[in-house]
């Protein structure tokens, strides 16, 4: 079965820094991994999304992420981070072997100080 | 704005009642997705539609069902509603449902409040 994982509830970063949100996941065949932003009282709107090819996957607002395969990780990254960047981060996993579900991360908040 | 539209936003009933939760998906998508957004239990998928037909399902109880519609819209139903029920209703919609590389567009959600 396939399965995602945040393993940080919170990430706090200054103003200007670079952030990173991390991400794992499990899957029998092959992944088609996603990452989603909440704002309050908000849908969530896609980021970004790894299919194939290139491991590293530039998204919206700046943000990119790192597939690496045999870490089975798909962290978010920025390399400067905005205080409007503040928001809540989902990652989901879609299994390639099977199955129509998109299984989403516990979520994870971010949190930029200026 | 992602295309996806719900209604109601909000939604403030008592234990025991019934609601309809209604969603359009953006213009040209076949699938649906309803999705149910606590604070416990994170964001939890309870169902798929394609083209009117179910297509997948996750941990949606008895109590709750679905449809879509000839004109592809969805209506979520919740019944016998309990406090534990009180949570962000979310749909998305994608172009086939079936393309595992496929981005899904969330709506800006219903919040119901059982009380």
């Amino acid at each position: 079965a396939q399965s995602v994982a945040q393993p940080e509830d919170q990430v706090n970063v200054a103003e200007g820094n670079p952030l990173t949100v991390k991400c794992t996941y499990s899957v029998s065949g092959n992944p088609y991994l996603f990452w989603y932003v909440q704002y309050p009282n908000r849908g969530l709107q896609f980021l970004l999304k790894y299919i194939t090819g290139d491991n590293l996957v530039k998204g919206s607002y700046g943000f990119e992420a790192e597939f690496n395969k045999s870490q089975t990780s798909f962290h978010l990254k920025k390399p400067s981070a905005l205080v409007s960047d503040s928001a809540l981060y989902f990652c989901a996993v879609r299994d390639g072997a099977g199955g129509f579900k998109t299984i989403f991360g516990a979520g994870t908040r971010l949190f930029v100080k200026a | 704005d992602s295309g996806v539209t719900q209604t109601p936003k909000h939604l403030i009933t008592a234990t025991g009642q019934r609601v309809t939760l209604r969603c359009s998906p953006r213009s040209g998508d076949l699938s649906v997705y309803w999705y149910q957004q606590s604070l416990d239990q994170g964001l939890q998928f309870l169902i798929q539609y394609y083209n009117g037909e179910e297509r997948a399902k996750g941990n949606i109880l008895e109590r709750f069902s679905a449809q879509q519609f000839p004109d592809l819209h969805s209506e979520l139903n919740l019944s016998s509603l309990e406090l534990g029920d009180s949570a962000l209703y979310f749909c998305a919609s994608s172009v086939v449902g079936t393309g595992d590389g496929e981005t899904q567009y969330f709506g800006p959600g219903t919040r119901l409040l059982v009380l």
